[in-house]
């Protein structure tokens, strides 16, 4: 069955250091995979996505991500943090079905809570 | 603006008296779901629709229902709501993903969010 995970609840960064994020992926067929963000008392905003092609993927905010296959791996990153960064990040497969079966589920993970310090 | 819009962003109600959190979505999107969220449980995703009169359930069904009469609305009800659905709802809409519907594609679509319906039932 699909699955994500996000192993760390938190992660506490310093101001101007890079950050990583991690997730980890589970899927029967091709994954389609995404990052978004949520701000406090805000819906989850769209960072950036995987579908084929470069390993490496630029998104907003200068965030990017880096697939890896045989690590079915799929973490976030930033060259350097901003306390404006601090926020909740969502790792998400898309999984699609055989055509037979018409399915088509976004699985998200639990979420990482990231803290920028000052 | 392309938004998809939740009604109501705040909610308190009874056990057990229906109710019915709307979503719109301008987009022409073909996918809506819904979404619970929990802490330490992230988001689960409790009924989609791939088309009109195409639902579908998610991980997390019980208790709830939809409709998708209309292309641009996708309806949360709650028929006998209970304590244990307090939580903090979205939806989401996307283009269709994969090699469904017209066109064939496009794969990988991201979702659009609503900004939330935080529902409590006492």
């Amino acid at each position: 069955a699909q699955s994500v995970a996000q192993p760390e609840d938190q992660v506490n960064v310093a101001e101007g250091n890079p950050l990583t994020v991690k997730c980890t992926y589970s899927v029967s067929g091709n994954p389609y995979l995404f990052w978004y963000v949520q701000y406090p008392n805000r819906g989850l905003q769209f960072l950036l996505k995987y579908i084929t092609g470069d390993n490496l993927v630029k998104g907003s905010y200068g965030f990017e991500a880096e697939f890896n296959k045989s690590q079915t791996s799929f973490h976030l990153k930033k060259p350097s943090a901003l306390v404006s960064d601090s926020a909740l990040y969502f790792c998400a497969v898309r999984d699609i079905s055989p055509l037979v079966n018409r399915d088509d589920k976004i699985i998200f993970g639990k979420g990482t809570r990231l803290h920028i310090l000052p | 603006e392309a938004q998809v819009t939740q009604n109501p962003r705040y909610l308190i109600t009874v056990t057990g008296k229906k109710l019915t959190v709307t979503c719109s979505q301008n987009m022409n999107h073909e996918y809506m779901s819904w979404y619970r969220q929990d802490p330490g449980l992230g988001l689960r995703q409790i009924y989609y629709s791939m088309n009109v009169e195409v639902t579908d359930k998610g991980d997390v069904p019980e208790g709830y229902k939809v409709s998708r009469k209309e292309k641009r609305n996708f309806p949360l009800i709650l028929e006998s709501p209970s304590p244990n659905q307090t939580s903090l709802y979205f939806c989401a809409s996307s283009l269709l993903t994969g090699p469904f519907g017209p066109g064939q594609g496009p794969w990988g679509t991201e979702a659009f969010f609503g900004q939330g319906t935080r529902l409590t039932v006492v």
